[in-house]
């Protein structure tokens, strides 16, 4: 099983650039969640997603759009992307919270370099 | 709304001596609550999970955590370290009506020393 794949790895993007980035799981979970980690600030959800169809916003979403069209997928967009969106960015998946036997699982991270 | 605060952003220890990291969470409703590792350039794995019943819970690699409701804390412990358990650790709680979503707190780093 892959579990949780991200797509791309690393990304160097100019400010006011776009991309989309790309999270796949093969586990048929639910839920589905996009947070980005900095230096010293731990993990904040960006936004996350309940099942096909639906997205709701997290701690830090803005800047950043989402779409979840397909179950197994969940995409994070950057409209026009700012150094401060400089970050590495995690994607997880679930059953749920507490009925999955072990928790999120996570992809590996993408790093995003805004310059 | 929950928060988790871990008090110490850097733990160092010496090869083979006890180590606890230290989590508090505020919340106004019962909770779930966790501990993930995070391995240089990798994602986050699970460690352990607090969900209800005994409140001493045992994860992976000898660590195990202790959920005191009247403190709300959730400090993990292990009895003798390795230099492998050198990694960044994160507590995170749902409140248990709430549980689509949670929340992380800043991080511990351990370094373990020879």
């Amino acid at each position: 099983n892959a579990g949780v794949t991200q797509t791309p790895k690393f990304r160097v993007l100019k400010t006011g650039q776009s991309m989309t980035l790309l999270c796949a799981q093969d586990m048929n979970h639910e839920y589905m969640y996009w947070y980005r980690q900095d230096p010293g600030m731990g993990l904040r959800l960006i936004h996350y997603s309940v099942g096909e169809g639906t997205t709701a916003k997290g701690e830090v979403p803005d800047g950043y759009n989402v779409s979840r069209l397909k179950k197994q997928n969940f995409l994070l967009g950057l409209e026009s992307a700012a150094p401060s969106q400089t970050s590495v960015y995690f994607c997880a998946s679930s059953y749920s919270v507490s009925t999955g036997e072990n928790g999120y699982t996570f992809g590996s991270g993408t790093r995003l370099t805004v310059v | 709304a929950q928060s988790v605060t871990q008090l110490d952003s850097q733990v160092p220890v010496f090869e083979e001596a006890p180590v606890e990291l230290r989590c508090n969470y505020s919340s106004s409703v019962s909770v779930y609550l966790f501990w993930y590792v995070q391995y240089p350039n990798q994602g986050l794995q699970l460690l352990l999970k607090y969900l209800s019943g005994s409140t001493l819970v045992k994860g992976i690699n000898g660590f195990e955590a202790e959920f005191n409701k009247s403190q709300t804390s959730f400090h993990l412990r292990k009895p003798s370290v390795h230099i492998s358990d050198t990694a960044e650790y994160f507590c995170a709680v749902s409140d248990i009506g709430n549980t689509d979503k949670l929340i992380f707190g800043t991080g511990t780093r351990l370094q373990v020393f020879p």
